[in-house]
């Protein structure tokens, strides 16, 4: 079954505790993106990766880093979060670029940093 | 910058009523997507429109799009409570091909 995993899928956290969210896709596609949601702002794109080795800021980067080292894999990483970063988390991939055809999102991580 | 517009925000609408979603976009896009999410889930596809005068139809669903007027639709006919979700109208981005999302429609059907 074609998918977009996450883990965790809750995470509680305090501030400074540094935390990666993983994100995994079994579709052999290009490209990856992470997301932010939160109430009443839509979602906004962090970061996001055309292929193995190349990434690219999207909208709201501060606070964030990503790493693609190989094609199924594009893990978020906070090195010291902060309450700001308490959001909705959503991996993304698609064979072309985001804006070309569809994109599949993953499940979803609920991070809350005290 | 491309901004998304959607009206209204909040529609709360009974079993069996006809109504139209309204997703306005602030700059040039030559398509759009349309996604629903349920609450406290992930986004699912619904439509994706790639030119202008696209229309698109599944179940009670129908989406269409106007670049010139940089206008997309989503009309719902006999709402059932199982449309009960928020959807958003993303236009692709152009600059580095990513989606701009707005703040969503939150739909509510009631019995």
């Amino acid at each position: 079954e074609a998918q977009v995993t996450q883990n965790p899928r809750y995470l509680i956290t305090v501030t400074g505790k540094k935390l990666t969210v993983t994100c995994s896709q079994n579709m052999n596609h290009e490209y990856m993106s992470w997301y932010r949601q939160d109430p009443g702002l839509g979602l906004r794109q962090i970061y996001y990766s055309m292929n193995v080795e190349v990434t690219d800021k999207g909208d709201v980067p501060e606070g964030y880093k990503v790493s693609r080292k190989e094609k199924r894999n594009f893990p978020l990483i906070l090195e010291s979060p902060s309450p700001n970063q308490t959001s909705l988390y959503f991996c993304a991939s698609s064979l072309l670029p985001p804006g070309q055809n569809q994109q599949y999102f993953g499940p979803g991580t609920r991070l809350t940093v005290l | 910058e491309l901004k998304v517009e959607q009206n209204p925000l909040f529609l709360s609408m009974q079993e069996g009523k006809n109504y139209t979603i309204y997703c306005n976009y602030s700059t040039t896009s030559d398509r759009l997507y349309w996604y629903r999410q349920d609450p406290g889930k992930s986004l699912e596809s619904l439509f994706v429109l790639l030119s202008n005068g696209a229309v698109k139809q599944e179940g009670r669903l129908m989406a269409s799009l106007d670049t010139k007027a940089r206008l997309s639709t989503l009309h719902i006919t006999a709402a059932v409570h199982d449309l009960s979700a928020t959807y958003f109208c993303p236009p692709y981005g152009g600059s580095q091909g990513n989606l701009i999302f707005g703040k969503g429609t939150k739909l509510s059907v009631k019995p």
